[in-house]
């Protein structure tokens, strides 16, 4: 069964605008991660944060981390069409990595 | 390679139908995974390997799922006896290390199998 929750799953915007996506997960991490998945295609890594670390950034994309509320929050700031994708967070238990059920993000031109 | 290869894109199997599914990881890459995601959902765990070792292979729905990597690099993940359920993107990913370090896994492009 999958560990994280994305919130919302479907986010429509326009061009321009800024993205903003969640997750919430159930257990303790090492760290968390989020992806990037366009429609028929694999998953994208775009970034990883560390338990230990609050905000990482990397160009549009800033990643906030809450341990003590088990959440997360995915900023696409400035959005482009080509933004328009799944995104999906993960969390590593064991020897697997639980993803969510992805917010799916239109960007409309 | 450049990336994770898996082939082929897409299967189409008959019920009860037998397939195979590759996974070419980058070379050198020492963890493999294997995922199944269902139309309009997030990936499911289906197995682990660490070189040629199947560490974890809880998420294997049934026994009729097998997966193996006998040199540690190329890996198979077979079906036997398809049924409808199993339609699904099948998804493979792979990293240097065990912890898949600040660059995450990278993923090949999936096979979508669908069973009629």
């Amino acid at each position: 069964s999958q560990q994280g929750e994305e919130d919302p799953q479907a986010l429509s915007i326009q061009e321009g605008e800024n993205a903003t996506m969640n997750c919430s997960y159930k257990t303790s991490i090492n760290n968390l991660q989020w992806y990037r998945q366009n429609s028929g295609r694999g998953l994208v890594h775009l970034i990883l944060i560390r338990s230990n670390e609050r905000e990482k950034h990397s160009g549009r994309l800033r990643v906030t981390l809450d341990t003590s509320k088990k959440s997360s929050s995915l900023l696409i700031t400035a959005s482009r069409a080509a933004d328009t994708a799944s995104y999906f967070c993960a969390t590593r238990g064991g020897n697997q990595f639980y993803f969510g059920t992805g917010t799916s993000l239109t960007v409309i031109p | 390679g450049a990336g994770v290869s898996q082939s082929p894109r897409y299967k189409v199997a008959k019920r009860g139908q037998d397939v195979a599914l590759r996974c070419d990881p980058i070379s050198g890459h020492v963890s493999l995974f294997w995922y199944q995601q269902a139309l309009g959902q997030g990936p499911e765990f289906l197995t682990y390997f660490q070189n040629e070792a199947q560490l974890d292979k809880s998420g294997l729905p049934s026994d009729r799922f097998f997966a193996e990597r006998p040199e540690g690099s190329v890996s198979t993940l077979k079906i036997q006896r398809t049924q409808q359920e199993d339609s699904a993107v099948y998804l493979c990913a792979s990293s240097l290390g065990v912890w898949g370090g600040g660059d995450g896994y990278t993923f090949g492009s999936g096979t979508r199998l669908t069973v009629v």
